[in-house]
């Protein structure tokens, strides 16, 4: 079945700088890959996703490219500010039969000011 | 639009004991998800229902998890007998449809300790 990878699991940015999260996934009929970000004590919010038809998709300081030779995709935000903490999640969508996520392990964002 | 809600928030509860975990999805939403979350850990996926079907029960972890949906709408996971190992932040989300590619909205989580 569909395995996602995520890295790093904690990263820590000063305030501006830019932040970079990578996923792997293994099935490559997976076609849409959903970012959420979840802040302490809440649910898992959505930021930005993109389907298999697109390599790359912006919004605002936020941004996902996807590889799909390499299966690959990495949610990148720039001019990071503290309101960005928090732990972020991939997930992928194997199209065989069930509309699961498959979700990837979670990366702890720090943002310093 | 309200979104996605669950009860209780949090719940303690002795081994042994049941315990019953409410997600009402977005009104109209088709598909409802059930996922958990141990502490520090990713999301696992339980069960997803369409309609009031459920076609993957495959994520349950043991014959002591059940759910159900009815009316389309709400839906109830119950946990009979907890173990210490049931701790965990239980999750629901719900989407307009069934397919690849539809998006699914969380609701807050219910946290259960198992004590």
């Amino acid at each position: 079945g569909e395995n996602v990878e995520q890295h790093p699991s904690t990263l820590s940015v000063q305030e501006g700088d830019s932040a970079v999260i990578k996923c792997t996934y293994s099935d490559s009929a997976s076609n849409y890959f959903p970012w959420y970000k979840q802040e302490l004590g809440k649910g898992p919010q959505l930021i930005i996703d993109i389907r298999s038809n697109v390599g790359e998709k912006k919004d605002q300081r936020i941004a996902v490219t996807l590889n799909k030779t390499a299966k690959h995709f990495s949610l990148h935000i720039t001019e990071t500010q503290p309101e960005d903490s928090a732990v972020y999640f991939c997930a992928a969508t194997p199209t065989s039969g069930t509309y699961k996520y498959i979700f990837g392990t979670g990366t702890r964002l720090k943002v310093l000011a | 639009g309200a979104g996605v809600s669950q009860s209780p928030s949090n719940k303690v509860t002795e081994k042994g004991k049941d315990v019953e975990l409410r997600c009402d999805p977005i009104s109209g939403h088709t598909a409802l998800y059930w996922y958990r979350q141990s502490l520090g850990q990713g999301l696992e996926f339980l069960i997803y229902f369409q309609g009031n079907s459920a076609p993957d029960k495959s994520g349950l972890p043991s014959d002591r998890f059940s759910a159900e949906r009815t009316g389309g709408s709400v839906s109830t996971l119950t946990i009979q007998r907890t173990q210490q190992e049931d701790s965990a932040v239980y999750l629901c989300a719900s989407s307009s449809n069934i397919g690849a590619g539809e998006t699914q909205y969380f609701g807050p989580g219910t946290r259960l300790l198992v004590l």
